[in-house]
């Protein structure tokens, strides 16, 4: 199958900084990429989808202020989670597609805020 | 909303048929019914996805009831690496999102 590759694999970072999340199709071109959110013990939830070139549509109660999404070429696309807190502490997973295909998901980035 | 009832936990003895079974009577004409996997602290795999007639792959098999209100998802012969917590999603196609419930924590036991 397809390779999605996610980085950074885990981030530790302080309260009230950004930190970067980069969601790379590896072996294809992605025309659409969906960033999901799972906490401890909990299901995936999605927050946004991003088409290439186009500006991301984020699922209810999702801050497009606090969630950046940057879906600038068809290979990558980006989630910055702006002055974060420790509640935004989570698993962010990334899945990307091509065309009317399948989508695939990266391996997680898991982030701690303290 | 998921529109699929799972069982919350299972367990499977190594070497044996894992049968994960799964309730979607709401489901619509237009509708599939895909199935993916969560190993810890990884990002879900896809595993197999119908319509209506059954389904084999080198991963699994699918089984959809005549009526298509229910599936069940078929490991052969279930291994160690097989233990992670499964999903039965029902949606109208690839472009459309995945919405994810609780799906079924699948232990697999030497």
């Amino acid at each position: 199958g397809a390779v999605v590759s996610q980085h950074p694999s885990w981030v530790i970072c302080k309260s009230g900084t950004s930190v970067k999340i980069e969601c790379r199709s590896l072996d294809f071109q992605a025309t659409t990429m969906f960033w999901y959110r799972q906490f401890p013990k909990q299901s995936l939830m999605l927050m946004a989808t991003s088409n290439e070139g186009s500006k991301a549509t984020y699922e209810q109660g999702v801050e497009k202020d606090k969630f950046l999404i940057n879906h600038a070429s068809l290979t990558l696309s980006t989630l910055t989670v702006t002055s974060a807190h420790p509640e935004d502490s989570s698993f962010y997973i990334c899945s990307a597609r091509r065309g009317h295909s399948e989508a695939f998901f990266g391996q997680g980035t898991r982030l701690t805020v303290v | 909303d998921a529109k699929t009832t799972q069982p919350p936990s299972m367990d499977c003895a190594e070497g044996r048929a894992a049968n994960l079974p799964c309730n979607h009577s709401t489901i619509s004409g237009n509708e599939y019914v895909y199935w993916y996997r969560q190993i810890h602290s990884q990002g879900p795999q896809y595993i197999i996805h119908g319509l209506k007639n059954n389904e084999t792959n080198e991963m699994a098999s699918l089984i959809i009831t005549e009526d298509r209100k229910s599936s069940t998802l078929i490991l052969p012969h279930a291994t160690l690496r097989d233990t992670a917590v499964y999903y039965c999603i029902v949606r109208v196609g690839p472009n459309t999102p995945l919405v994810f419930g609780k799906g079924t924590r699948l232990s697999v036991i030497a």
